[in-house]
């Protein structure tokens, strides 16, 4: 079946420092890719998303690049900011059969301090 | 203003008690869904509605029953709750079915089974 992994948690960097979460998926068909964030208390927000091989996502400083080769969807950030400190899941949406659903990894929680 | 709203926000109840979570989006969207997000941040999908018919039922035991009266609605009655009932429940909108439509959340409701 169709499944997500993420790199284990947590992570804690300074503000300013360089992010990478890793993330890499399993799925049958083609895929669309999605990082979804999680602030304290809250829902979740969708963060950036890419629909296609080779696909770029990008919102807020935060990018990923959908790369079929390699089965991954790595998210970066140049410079994180203590209001970047939250909880990040990668998903897959396999369409077809799979109505819609999305499947989640496990979640990074990432923490920035000043 | 807000997309997906969810009422409770929290909800503390004792075993054996009978309960409902409602949802209602205001985006206009088709489909709707209800998540579970455990102890651990993990989140797995358990049902999903297209135009008020059910089309995702994971493997969730039967005490769990959605009702959606309309397109903008899904409710979540649970019978008998057990211990391990206790997780943040969000609800989730999306225009349409397909691998391309990103998902807008509710800000969850957090169960407590005591």
């Amino acid at each position: 079946g169709d499944s997500v992994t993420q790199m284990e948690g947590p992570v804690t960097l300074s503000e300013e420092a360089f992010l990478t979460i890793n993330c890499t998926y399993t799925a049958t068909g083609y895929p669309s890719l999605f990082w979804y964030v999680q602030y304290p208390g809250e829902g979740l927000q969708l963060l950036l998303k890419a629909t296609k091989a080779d696909d770029k996502g990008s919102n807020k400083g935060f990018e990923a690049t959908y790369r079929k080769e390699t089965t991954s969807f790595h998210l970066e950030k140049g410079s994180v900011q203590v209001s970047d400190s939250a909880v990040y899941f990668c998903a897959l949406n396999a369409g077809g059969t799979s109505y819609g659903k999305l499947t989640f990894g496990q979640g990074t929680i990432l923490t920035v301090h000043p | 203003d807000t997309a997906v709203s969810q009422t409770p926000k929290y909800l503390v109840t004792q075993m054996g008690n009978d309960k409902s979570i409602k949802c209602e989006q205001n985006l206009g969207h088709d489909t709707m869904y209800w998540y579970k997000q455990d102890s651990k941040k993990f989140l797995k999908i358990m049902f999903s509605y297209n135009n008020k018919e059910l089309i995702i039922n994971e493997t969730v035991p039967n005490r769990f029953s959605p009702k959606s009266p309309d397109k903008a609605h899904l409710n979540l009655h649970i019978n008998s709750l057990e211990l391990g009932d206790s997780a943040v429940y969000f609800c989730a909108s999306s225009q349409a079915v397909g691998s391309t439509y990103e998902q807008y959340f509710g800000p969850g409701t957090r169960l407590t089974v005591t």
